[in-house]
């Protein structure tokens, strides 16, 4: 069954330390893997679409990478306003054109 | 400035009532969703519309109704029928399915 999993559930991290989050999927023809970023009580913010194995993207700290089974975020040198919930999400291999998202990675980054 | 515009941004509902929440989108994009997200938790799909006068059922579509008259705006109703209605709804358009998807600000829905 196609599904998105996102690890870890939460992280929280000091100011300047540098981690990454994961997204893995099990998509059998993948149409695009997209990065959101949520702050609470909000609607989730459109950061990078990869497309391709070996594919990668670039924004102020944040770095997506993309393999065939998973993509990972990573965040150099974090600031408290980095602070929010990443969220990835990819097209099911169902002819549903509609994103299924992951249950997200809350990231706490504390100064 | 284009975007999509939820309304309202909070909203109370007595058991056994409808209500229906707005979703109005001036960035001309012909596909739009409903997304439910609960507390601690990814979003999952209610209803998803790829053209006027035409939607398809979510994963979740239970207890839910849509309409989809004009391209712009895309109502979500929640039916007495929905036995759990409080969570935070999300609507978001896109060019196509496989396109980013852009979001409204959500409604949240509370049942008292």
């Amino acid at each position: 069954e196609d599904q998105v999993t996102q690890s870890p559930e939460a992280l929280r991290l000091q100011e300047g330390e540098s981690s990454s989050l994961n997204c893995s999927y099990t998509v059998s023809g993948l149409r695009g893997l997209f990065w959101y970023r949520q702050d609470p009580g909000k609607g989730p913010e459109f950061l990078f679409t990869l497309y391709s194995a070996g594919e990668e993207k670039e924004k102020e700290r944040l770095k997506a990478t993309l393999t065939k089974k998973e993509s990972f975020l990573h965040i150099t040198a974090p600031k408290p306003e980095d602070s929010a919930t990443y969220l990835c999400a990819v097209p099911l291999d169902t002819g549903r054109r509609a994103l299924t998202f992951g249950s997200g990675t809350r990231l706490q980054v504390q100064p | 400035d284009g975007g999509i515009t939820q309304s309202p941004k909070y909203l109370f509902r007595k058991e056994g009532q409808n209500v229906t929440l707005s979703c109005e989108q001036n960035l001309n994009h012909d596909a739009m969703y409903w997304y439910r997200q609960d507390p601690g938790q990814g979003l999952r799909l209610i209803y998803y519309s790829q053209i006027v006068n035409d939607f398809q059922k979510g994963d979740i579509a239970e207890g839910y109704s849509v309409s989809r008259e004009k391209k712009e705006s895309f109502p979500l109703t929640v039916t007495s029928a929905q036995k759990n209605p409080t969570a935070f709804y999300l609507c978001a358009s896109t060019t196509t399915g496989d396109t980013e998807a852009f979001f409204g600000q959500g409604t949240r829905l509370t049942v008292v």
